[in-house]
């Protein structure tokens, strides 16, 4: 069984501190992965993608990937109470269908 | 314009009943998906569909039956509610291996 962990949170940072989200993933076929942010009662929107291993940045989001060890991980610098929502990780499983397996994802509180 | 748009955005109707949810895509993706949502927000996919072949069809009760007339277009019919099938139905598409793009969802409530 294919499968992606996070920890349900939630991660509670003041406004402007860098928050720190994490993701491992089992299979290590996969070759994509997303982050995915989720605000209450409203559909996953895609955040940020990295294929290759390290980081890409993009605004005040970094993404980070070591495929050594399995793990992804999604910064927000300079965090803002608009960035309180839940953030899914999502891996593809390696396979010919683009299939995504989304992690149960870890909810964000920004702190003002 | 809205690039994935299900309808309709809620549903609530009694156990036993047959209904459908559509989804339509103006990006001109090649792929498109169903998944479910449980109130713990974890999102498991269903089926999905490459240029009107079905190419994904997970674990799902046979009540459950995807149909796409084109590759614009995915709808789920769902025979029989039951109060488990409750839950936030996402569309979404995709092109290549690229990231989704999800519809606004339909909150489905079987009472």
């Amino acid at each position: 069984q294919k499968e992606v962990e996070q920890n349900s949170g939630p991660l509670s940072v003041p406004e402007g501190a860098i928050a720190s989200l994490n993701c491992t993933y089992s299979d290590r076929g996969s070759q994509s992965f997303f982050w995915y942010r989720q605000y209450s009662g409203k559909s996953p929107e895609l955040i940020m993608f990295i294929y290759s291993n390290g980081d890409k940045e993009d605004g005040r989001f970094t993404a980070q990937l070591n495929k050594a060890s399995q793990y992804v991980s999604l910064l927000i610098r300079d965090s803002q109470p608009s960035d309180s929502a839940t953030y899914l990780c999502a891996v593809n499983d390696g396979g010919a269908t683009n299939k995504l397996i989304f992690g149960t994802g870890t909810l964000l509180a920004v702190q003002p | 314009d809205t690039a994935v748009s299900q309808t309709p955005k809620y549903l609530v109707t009694q156990m036993g009943n047959d209904k459908s949810i559509k989804c339509e895509q103006n990006l001109g993706h090649d792929t498109m998906y169903w998944y479910k949502q449980d109130s713990k927000k974890f999102l498991k996919i269903m089926f999905s569909y490459n240029n009107k072949e079905l190419i994904i069809n997970e674990t799902v009760p046979n009540r459950f039956s995807p149909k796409s007339p084109d590759k614009a277009h995915l709808n789920l019919h769902i025979n029989s509610l039951e109060l488990g099938d409750s839950a936030v139905y996402f569309c979404a598409s995709s092109q290549f291996s690229g990231g989704y793009t999800f519809g606004s969802g339909t909150r489905l409530t079987v009472v």
